[in-house]
């Protein structure tokens, strides 16, 4: 059973206001992600890290930072929410150099940004 | 680059019928492929893996068999049951990137009816 934490599940806000999605890890895992998920179900990788103080833009372009200070947490924020940001995102993690092991991944936030 | 074709959806089937959800993938390297599912609300689970070619991953009920020569992964199960219905994600992982990131197909919903 996978250990990856998402707050909070849901969130209403309103355009303009600055959010933090929290995502936190108990495995010890060195790499996390953030996908962006749209109504269409499609996933789309938007941050990733190999381990602390390492961060990466994803294969889609977004208006999120992310921050990797500790193992076991990965927040994401966005400085001025707008509707376009509507969507579910997901975390994930797994360990690092080994062939073949799964992403394991959160229960995701669902945002609507009015 | 790598990409994932998916069956589209969604299926609709009957309890206790035969399921097959397509997937055919490109990829340069040796990649692990991944079946995940996701549940109404929740985040993706791993359903299934296989790393290598030949190799058949199978969890609940469910199978796919590595096929190098058909750069194939489909996903079977025997007979569904109502408490399948999810959307399923059929992924790879390419091994010779140290970001082990996932590339996915599109998705596709199962609908399983009494």
């Amino acid at each position: 059973e996978a250990d990856i934490y998402q707050t909070p599940r849901y969130l209403v806000i309103g355009t303009g206001k600055k959010i933090t999605l929290e995502c936190s890890q108990t495995m010890g895992h060195d790499k996390m992600y953030w996908y962006q998920q749209d109504p269409g179900m499609e996933l789309h990788l938007i941050h990733y890290s190999y381990g602390v103080n390492s961060t990466e833009k994803g294969d889609l372009s977004s208006e999120s930072t992310v921050s990797r200070i500790r193992t076991e947490h990965f927040p994401l924020t966005l400085e001025s929410a707008r509707p376009s940001h509507t969507s579910q995102y997901l975390c994930a993690s797994r360990r690092g150099a080994v062939f073949g092991e799964t992403q394991y991944f959160g229960p995701g936030t669902r945002l609507l940004v009015l | 680059g790598d990409s994932v074709t998916q069956m589209e959806g969604p299926v609709t089937l009957s309890e206790e019928a035969f399921l097959t959800i397509n997937c055919t993938y490109t990829a340069t390297g040796y990649p692990s492929l991944f079946w995940y599912v996701q549940y109404p609300g929740e985040g993706l689970q791993l359903l299934l893996k296989a790393t290598k070619a030949d190799d058949k991953g199978s969890n609940k009920g469910f199978e796919a068999t590595y096929r190098k020569e058909t750069t194939s992964f489909h996903l079977e199960k025997g007979s569904v049951q109502v408490s399948d219905s999810a959307v399923y994600f059929c992924a790879l992982s390419d091994q010779t990137g140290t970001a082990s990131k996932l590339t996915f197909g599109t998705g596709t919903r199962l609908q399983v009816t009494l």
